[in-house]
């Protein structure tokens, strides 16, 4: 299966301690999207990278939170300072531009929990 | 970035057809309409995508009225493995479009045999 993966699947830490979440996508995807999901919720967007670039971040997203994609392929997200409120479901996706912007492939998830 | 309402849940049985209708009053002219399903524990799933009258694919058909202030995702014959969250979705194609997706709480579709 050479869908979009993420690692590791499930993550506990406690309150103040840094984490950091990785989406390998789909190969010669150039778009990246994170996401994150809380129980009962839709996703809701963090943030988007066109190949290394990142262009767009949501207000969600606050200074302890950091994202990268330096060579284009692979992600990270970075937590700092973890708080309990950060507890959630992290998504990563991924489309090429060949694609509709809609169309957008899902990995299976980093469920962070924070105790 | 137009707003949508469906229904918070459905209860279906196997084989049944099944028919969740979303409200979106404030599309705009360059909104696509497109369905998610998720299972939990998993990622979404693009499941099909429309911009006028009727689309179907494998999985599902999608009909959209004239007005377009609506749309219906058709399920034909369930199984209990449709068991999910379907949302909907109403977002543009523009070339300034980042293409981020904004999910609603989304219809649990429950299944009984």
């Amino acid at each position: 299966d050479t869908g979009v993966s993420q690692d590791p699947r499930h993550k506990i830490t406690k309150r103040g301690q840094n984490v950091t979440f990785r989406c390998d996508p789909i190969s010669e995807h150039n778009r990246l999207y994170w996401y994150r999901q809380t129980l009962g919720q839709g996703p809701e967007f963090l943030t988007y990278f066109q190949n290394e670039a990142q262009l767009e971040k949501s207000r969600l997203l606050s200074d302890r939170f950091s994202a990268e994609r330096p060579k284009g392929s692979f992600s990270t997200l970075e937590i700092q300072r973890t708080e309990q409120g950060d507890s959630a479901m992290y998504l990563c996706a991924s489309s090429p531009t060949t694609l509709s912007y809609n169309e957008q492939f899902f990995g299976p998830g980093t469920r962070l929990t924070v105790l | 970035l137009a707003k949508t309402t469906q229904p918070i849940s459905m209860d279906s049985y196997e084989g049944q057809e099944v028919n969740i209708t979303c409200s979106h009053n404030n599309i705009a002219t360059n909104d696509y309409i497109t369905w998610y399903q998720q299972f939990p524990s998993q990622g979404p799933r693009f499941i099909i995508q429309g911009y006028k009258t009727k689309v179907t694919n494998e999985v599902a058909s999608l009909f959209i009225p004239a007005d377009r202030k609506s749309s219906t995702l058709s399920l034909p014959r369930v199984s209990l493995s449709d068991t999910a969250v379907y949302y909907c979705l109403v977002g543009g194609q523009g070339s300034s479009n980042t293409g981020k997706l904004i999910f609603g709480q989304g219809t649990t579709l429950q299944v009984k045999p």
